[in-house]
């Protein structure tokens, strides 16, 4: 098993540009969550979602949309590229019972608005 | 005020050293307690997770839940220069909590184990 994979590994943006973030599990897993990492911020959730054709808000959601079309990919689509976009992400998969409720993390997209 | 507190170092030690990292948290909710272990420019996996409080032993790690103090730990024992990674705590409550499972993540604390 791959496990939770995320394409691509880095990108640079300019301000306005759009972008998608990949993501992609091959554990059969209902929940797909994506989070973005900030220095002193910890992880902050940005959109999840609970099965195909569901999803919803996070705690950050501005500036970002996502889709889930079928169980395996959970796309994160930046619409208008900002600074403060600049962040690494994470894409996550889980099991929707436990404990111990295991969130599976991709490698993450390292990203750079300029 | 954030729901978890963690300091976020970086800690330094030698190699054999006992480790103590902690958070705190707010949330008398919570009831599943997890650290995650993560490697530079990696993403988070989990190491140790427990339920309400209490202890739990696996090899050299010892994850400690205190719910009266709204403080957990987790130490490592016998540390090696492969411990060295950022430790992130996270909590959830019980059963249906929304978001997807959703965690509620400390920032975590990088720690460095030297030769």
């Amino acid at each position: 098993n791959a496990g939770v994979t995320q394409t691509p590994k880095f990108q640079v943006l300019k301000t306005g540009q759009s972008m998608t973030l990949q993501c992609a599990q091959d554990m059969n897993h209902e929940y797909m969550s994506w989070y973005r990492q900030d220095p002193g911020m910890g992880l902050r959730l940005i959109h999840y979602s609970v099965g195909a054709g569901i999803t919803d808000q996070g705690e950050v959601p501005n500036g970002y949309n996502v889709s889930r079309s079928t169980t395996e990919d959970f796309p994160l689509r930046l619409l208008s590229a900002a600074p403060s976009q600049t962040s690494v992400y994470f894409c996550a998969s889980s099991r929707p019972t436990g404990p111990p409720y295991e969130q599976y993390f991709g490698p993450g997209t390292r990203l750079t608005v300029t | 005020q954030k729901e978890v507190e963690q300091d976020p170092g970086p800690l330094s030690v030698p190699e054999g050293a006992i480790v103590s990292l902690n958070c705190t948290y707010s949330n008398s909710a919570f009831q599943y307690f997890m650290w995650y272990r993560q490697y530079s420019r990696k993403g988070p996996e989990l190491l140790m997770y427990t339920y309400s409080s209490g202890n739990k032993e696996d090899g050299r790690f010892t994850a400690q839940v205190d719910k009266s103090s709204k403080y957990i730990s987790l130490f490592i024992r016998d540390s090696q220069p492969s411990d060295s990674a950022t430790y992130l705590c996270a909590m959830r409550g019980e059963g249906l909590t929304g978001g997807g499972n959703k965690l509620t993540f400390g920032t975590g604390t990088q720690l460095k184990v030297e030769l």
